[in-house]
């Protein structure tokens, strides 16, 4: 299995709600990322696992929560969205932090927050 | 992590080589540099990287000068779906960060 799966693919949710987003990868790599992207822009780094613990956190407000329940595991906890949080919210992963080896995306959850 | 600028849009004509330039001029020693690209409401799909030499895979060939100061993806035979956003982007590990990448445009 070369994948990293996202579910689900597409989330309509109100400004109330309570979500999660799932990110699913079986290629035994122990670190795993969240990315958010705009339209028409490039992809901007949330969060990092490294070993299940949260190594990085790129100042992201406290509605995104996220959560590494075990190495094959990334969730995206939301609440209390704005509407400009909409956006497609990547996932990825890879063996190891060190710059030796190359990401593996998943095709991403469509978010639309109203 | 340093730094990339790449061309905002690029055409190309279908089975002739795409050559996509990046200019990363503050790399530093232990950085990689990487080439992702992004076809149309995809998630971003890995290329090739390297560190200090000439790297080729099934789908690109990477070219770094000897400073390592920039380097260039080649697609050999471009086809219509090579049609993407290409990013370069430079890293020692631990977070990749997207520039604004260069939107390649085949055409027929």
């Amino acid at each position: 299995d070369t994948e990293v799966t996202q579910t689900p693919k597409h989330l309509v949710m109100g400004m109330t709600n309570k979500k999660s987003l799932k990110c699913e990868q079986h290629m035994g790599h122990r670190a795993m990322y969240w990315y958010k992207q705009k339209a028409k822009k490039p992809p901007e780094l949330m969060f990092v696992y490294s070993y299940e613990k949260l190594s990085i956190n790129e100042s992201v407000p406290s509605r995104f929560s996220p959560e590494c329940p075990n190495s094959s595991l990334l969730n995206l906890h939301l609440h209390a969205l704005q509407p400009e949080d909409s956006a497609l919210y990547l996932c990825a992963s890879s063996q190891l932090l060190a710059g030796q080896h190359g990401y593996t995306f998943g095709s991403g959850t469509r978010l639309t927050v109203v | 992590d340093a730094k990339t600028t790449q061309p905002p849009s690029m055409d190309c004509a279908e089975g002739r080589a795409a050559n996509l330039p990046c200019n990363h001029s503050t790399i530093s020693g232990n950085e990689y540099v990487y080439w992702y690209r992004q076809i149309h409401s995809q998630g971003p799909q890995y290329i090739i990287h390297g560190l200090k030499n000439n790297e080729t895979n099934e789908m690109a060939s990477l070219i770094i000068t000897e400073d390592r100061k920039s380097s260039t993806l080649i697609l050999p035979h471009a086809t219509l779906r090579d049609t993407a956003v290409y990013y370069c982007i430079v890293s020692a590990g631990g977070k990749l960060i997207f520039g604004q990448g260069t939107e390649l445009s085949v055409k027929p």
